[in-house]
């Protein structure tokens, strides 16, 4: 069964540094996502990307934060400058559609330590 | 603003007992729901979604939830809980015109012999 995979599983990065986080959707779909969950709170919506644009984006996506499918397969998440908070698990989500009932995929997430 | 409220952080459950996990919406329309579940090192696998129709839903490995207007909930429900549930458990929903899921805070399922 296809599914979305996402590479490095764990990645420690020094405050100020910059992180690019990578995603390989499933093969089919068109809409790409990003969430993350903070140690002990609820997972999040970050963005949303089709077309090679941002669908829609949350307001902790700040201009810290950029989404880029740099080729057919994959699909990354930059942060420019990282930052103590920015330490969560990151997850990369696909669907076929964007309708609000079209299923997600995630896959099994990024873990971020910013020291 | 579409949020869902789920009601214990963490259920503990003996093998072969009734699992169920809550889920309450606010909504000002008719929601999407979605139940999601994490296994440990895994990523979020979907259970079930309601979307329209059929009011008891059923989704994989036994789960099943009900979308109760009248008490604006989704609670998820398996007759017989078995030691491969130990997970934790997400509701999630979106709104119309779009599919960004905002989700519960999670309940983590313990199954004990």
């Amino acid at each position: 069964e296809p599914e979305v995979t996402q590479t490095p599983s764990h990645q420690v990065t020094q405050m100020g540094q910059e992180v690019i986080l990578r995603c390989v959707p499933i093969s089919n779909h068109l809409y790409f996502y990003w969430y993350r969950q903070i140690l002990g709170q609820k997972v999040e919506f970050l963005v949303s990307f089709y077309n090679n644009e941002i669908s829609e984006k949350s307001e902790i996506f700040d201009d810290q934060f950029s989404v880029e499918r740099p080729d057919g397969s994959n699909f990354t998440l930059k942060i420019r400058s990282t930052k103590l908070e920015d330490s969560a698990m990151y997850f990369c989500a696909s669907s076929v559609n964007r309708g609000p009932t079209d299923t997600q995929y995630f896959g099994p997430g990024t873990r971020l330590t910013v020291l | 603003a579409q949020s869902v409220t789920q009601l214990g952080s963490h259920v503990s459950v003996s093998e072969g007992a009734l699992v169920l996990l809550r889920c309450n919406y606010s909504s000002s329309v008719p929601p999407y729901l979605f139940w999601y579940v994490q296994y440990p090192n895994q990523g979020l696998q979907l259970l079930l979604k309601y979307t329209t129709g059929a009011t008891l839903v059923k989704g994989i490995n036994g789960f099943e939830a009900e979308f109760k207007k009248s008490e604006t909930s989704f609670h998820l429900t398996k007759p017989s809980a078995h030691m491969s549930d130990a997970a934790e458990y997400f509701c999630a929903v979106t709104r119309g015109g779009g599919n960004k899921l905002t989700f519960g805070t999670g309940t983590q399922l313990k199954v004990e012999l």
